[in-house]
């Protein structure tokens, strides 16, 4: 079973700064099964990024998905107000499906 | 459009059994794979369980094998999450997904709520 750490647990920053979050795995990875979610308070899961570096459907380019073997980063360019809410990665091995912990992106 | 609706949540004593139902629409549902992933209150998420587009095979977490069965109707556009022997750490949302792609959950429900408490 992979586990997922992701890191830092709570992101202070400003709208308009870049957010950088991080998922690393207790062991390699396929690049093709990881994935990174936004959840808002009272809401479901939203998928963002899926592949490692595809956006779903809809999701705006500020956001970005990158890495390889067990490091993985979600990347947000420019914080728009409606980005503030708990990040989750989420990868695929072996008939098993693990998520991280999140990271929580609050205004500063 | 894709629509996940839950249903079938509410308060159980502990050790008593709940069945999740979870209504397909708005894409071929018997040819998607689906999943039950559940949040505890104020926590993250855990994936529970996953079955094949026919139903011929399962897969369940390890916090809940030999406790949960998951079926589906493909005739009705229904998955759903057979909990026997529920316990007090069973407590959470209880999402269905859909799986795209062999394990993005691309779409998901707005969730039922479970709470097991004497």
């Amino acid at each position: 079973e992979i586990v997922l750490t992701q890191s830092p647990g709570t992101l202070s920053l400003s709208p308009g700064e870049r957010a950088t979050l991080s998922c690393r795995a207790s062991q390699s990875a396929s690049s093709s099964s990881l994935a990174w979610f936004q959840q808002k308070p009272g809401q479901a899961p939203r998928l963002l990024i899926y592949g490692t570096s595809s956006r779903a459907t809809g999701v705006p380019d500020r956001f970005s998905g990158s890495g390889s073997g067990a490091d993985f980063t979600l990347t947000i360019s420019r914080l728009e107000p409606e980005d503030f809410a708990v990040y989750y990665c989420q990868q695929y091995s072996s008939s098993f499906w693990t998520f991280g912990q999140g990271t929580k992106v609050e205004v500063k | 459009q894709v629509q996940l609706v839950e249903s079938g949540g509410g308060v159980v004593q502990p050790g008593r059994s709940l069945r999740l139902s979870c209504a397909a629409s708005g894409f071929s549902f018997s040819l998607y794979s689906m999943h039950w992933v559940r949040q505890a209150p104020g926590k993250g998420l855990e994936w529970v369980a996953f079955i094949w587009y026919d139903g011929s095979r399962k897969y369940y977490a390890d916090s809940v094998r030999g406790r949960f069965t998951l079926s589906r109707d493909n005739s009705e556009n229904a998955l759903y999450l057979q909990m026997n022997s529920l316990r007090a750490d069973d407590t959470a949302v209880y999402y269905c997904a859909r799986d795209w792609n062999s394990g993005v959950f691309d779409y998901w429900g707005q969730g039922t709520l479970v709470t097991v408490s004497s």
